[in-house]
């Protein structure tokens, strides 16, 4: 069966710290990969996504994910974290409009 | 654009009575769908159109959930009757075939 997993459910960083967000895929072929943050009292944004070709991917606010397809994976990254970037980030798979989301990384940021 | 545009923004309900959520997706895109978000079960999808027909209603909780698009700017989820543990950020989104998904605000549903 798909499905999309996040397994860290809540990550603190300090402010200027590097982050990694994981996340692993279960599906039958390789599918779009995406990354959505949520900030709070907000709707979802797309980060970045991957549908083809160069597997490290550039996406919006300094994020960037690479996609591996042995480990079934799509990371997403970012050098230094602000304070800004605390929020909920969600990964997500889609194939023919069947699209799974992951349950989701808190993301703390210290000071 | 406006982008997809959801209302109300927050709905405080008794258990019992009906609610109904609302949503307005970006203009030409011909997939829409409803998400109900919580804490326990993260991001999970009730049921998507395609060009205004129901695709997928499997996510539907129950028959107390029902949901209609009558045409291609427009889209109601209905709860009756509302428990609380319908409580929890329900979000639409839109898209045309192949795109990313775009997200509204969301609505937070409580039901006391």
């Amino acid at each position: 069966a798909q499905s999309v997993t996040q397994p860290d459910i809540h990550i603190t960083v300090s402010e200027g710290a590097s982050l990694e967000l994981r996340c692993n895929y279960s599906y039958g072929a390789t599918p779009y990969l995406f990354w959505y943050v949520q900030s709070p009292g907000q709707g979802l944004q797309l980060l970045l996504k991957y549908f083809s070709g160069d597997t490290l991917v550039q996406g919006i606010k300094g994020f960037e994910a690479e996609f591996k397809r042995s480990q079934s994976s799509f990371n997403l990254r970012k050098p230094s974290v602000h304070w800004s970037d605390a929020a909920e980030y969600f990964c997500a798979v889609a194939k023919n409009n069947d699209m799974r989301f992951g349950a989701g990384t808190r993301l703390t940021v210290k000071p | 654009d406006a982008g997809v545009i959801q209302s109300p923004r927050h709905e405080v309900t008794e258990m019992g009575q009906e609610v109904t959520l609302r949503c307005k997706p970006i203009s030409g895109h011909d997939y829409l769908f409803w998400y109900r978000q919580t804490m326990m079960r993260g991001l999970e999808l009730l049921i998507y159109f395609n060009n205004n027909v129901p695709i997928d209603d499997s996510g539907m909780p129950e028959d107390r959930f029902s949901a209609k698009m009558p045409n291609a700017s427009f889209s109601t989820l209905k709860i009756q009757p509302s428990e609380p543990r319908d409580s929890a950020v329900y979000f639409c989104a839109s898209s045309f075939f192949g795109s990313p998904l775009h997200f509204g605000n969301g609505t937070r549903l409580t039901v006391t």
